[in-house]
């Protein structure tokens, strides 16, 4: 079990840049869901993948966010024309029937 | 819409000491509970889940849980806390109708030496 891996741990970028993190899921697993975490906060849902369906989008998640899991395996988060705001924990975590949630350790974004 | 409540926002407590962390939740259906914990920098490790069966769960490090449906509580303790146990924990719920989380705001605990 090599457990959620996400990348980049960190990534720092000037307000309107394009970033994307991308999630690798505990291969087993068929749901892969994006939390955001701002500080002081426990984490809040952005969306959620069965295999490659995208089931639900947060209202958290502006025209600017989008998400893929083109062959229900690893997914990517892309954030266009970023914001001051958008600055937070990214948070992947994977599921399956009857299993909890197994979290990444983020991937921490920093908007200068 | 299911709710999850972590009234203490930061709990200081002495090595060796025992520790309750409380959380409340809101359901009207079956409920299925969580416990993360969260080391600075990292993401979330499940430390308690209960889906069925005994009210009283326990983790491998000595943390346990009971979830009292009367009360709506699933409140988290540990008789004799380390310094290793100094971190964020939060409990979750998943959404009614959906796979989906919904997460307490945390509580930190700070082991004192």
């Amino acid at each position: 079990d090599t457990g959620v891996s996400q990348n980049p741990r960190h990534k720092i970028t000037k307000r309107g840049q394009n970033v994307t993190f991308r999630c690798d899921p505990i291969s087993e697993h068929n749901r892969l869901y994006w939390y955001r975490q701002t500080l002081g906060q426990g984490p809040e849902f952005l969306t959620y993948f069965q295999n490659e369906a995208q089931l639900e989008k947060s209202r958290l998640l502006s025209d600017r966010f989008s998400a893929e899991r083109p062959k229900g395996s690893f997914s990517t988060l892309e954030i266009q024309r970023t914001e001051q705001g958008d600055s937070a924990m990214y948070l992947c975590a994977s599921g399956g029937d009857n299993q909890p949630q197994h979290f990444g350790d983020g991937t921490r974004l920093s908007i200068l | 819409a299911q709710s999850v409540t972590q009234l203490d926002s930061q709990v200081p407590v002495f090595e060796e000491a025992p520790v309750e962390l409380r959380c409340n939740y809101s359901s009207s259906v079956s409920v299925y509970l969580f416990w993360y914990v969260q080391y600075p920098n990292q993401g979330l490790q499940l430390l308690l889940k209960y889906l069925s069966g005994s009210t009283l769960v326990e983790s491998i490090n000595g943390f346990e849980a009971e979830f009292n449906k009367s009360q709506t509580s699933f409140h988290l303790r540990k008789p004799s806390v380390h310094i290793s146990d100094t971190a964020e924990y939060f409990c979750a719920v998943p959404q009614e109708g959906t796979y989906k989380y919904i997460f307490g705001t945390g509580t930190r605990l700070k082991v004192l030496a």
